[in-house]
């Protein structure tokens, strides 16, 4: 049973413009969040996160939005840069439970020059 | 700090045979998860161990998947006998628990084809 969405397999966008990624979850106990960025033969990097007493995290470029009563968060990415050109994870996870990190399937972003 | 080793990074196995996968910790972390990646169900967590212990198995696909974490420092993921559709890329993760939430850091993989 998938507990963490990403319905969007992959996103194509131009370079400079914005990168809206998306990501839903079911359990409600969850409550802390995080995006990871994976290149190819390499494993997935920790990007951004965000707990479940917040609804924004800024990063530089990098902004985390969360929607508890939806159950939704999304990371933006502004401006969005050739090099950010990666497959894209959502998580989530239960503090209480050692963050036992459950994954998305990924969203695969493109950004064109 | 080295960050999280897996070993091998690639194996080749026939079907029917064991295949152990191998993963060191960062020092310090006292939380061991082993992931399997695929493209339809991404990212999916087969077992995590805190303080060695494991703490939830329930996504380990069958009985032919075993892990162990017989110190602080090491854990194995074995697969006895091994099939063609356990083929897939596999990540360990360690992370050190906190009150707070935190990440997790992931090693590079182990890409297992059984054949």
């Amino acid at each position: 049973d998938q507990q963490v969405k990403q319905n969007s397999p992959s996103l194509s966008v131009q370079e400079g413009r914005i990168s809206i990624l998306n990501c839903d979850y079911t359990n409600s106990m969850f409550d802390y969040f995080l995006w990871y960025k994976k290149y190819p033969a390499e494993g997935p990097t920790f990007l951004i996160s965000i707990s479940s007493i917040k609804d924004k995290n800024e990063d530089g470029r990098f902004t985390v939005f969360l929607n508890k009563s939806a159950k939704h968060l999304s990371l933006h990415i502004v401006p969005s840069q050739p090099g950010d050109s990666a497959v894209y994870f959502c998580a989530a996870s239960r503090i209480l439970y050692n963050n036992d990190m459950r994954f998305g399937a990924g969203t695969r972003l493109t950004v064109k020059p | 700090d080295a960050g999280v080793i897996q070993s091998p990074r690639h194996e080749v196995t026939e079907m029917g045979q064991e295949v152990t996968l191998r993963c060191k910790p960062i020092s310090g972390h006292n939380s061991l998860f082993w992931y399997r990646q695929t493209m339809m169900r991404g990212l999916e967590l087969l077992i995590y161990f805190n303080n060695n212990v494991p703490i939830d198995d329930s996504g380990m696909p069958e009985d032919r998947f075993s892990a162990k974490m017989p110190n602080a420092s090491f854990s194995t993921l074995k697969i006895q006998p091994s099939e063609p559709r356990d083929s897939a890329v596999y990540f360990c993760a360690s992370s050190l628990t906190s009150t707070v939430g935190t990440e997790a850091f992931f090693g590079q993989g182990t890409r297992l084809t059984v054949v």
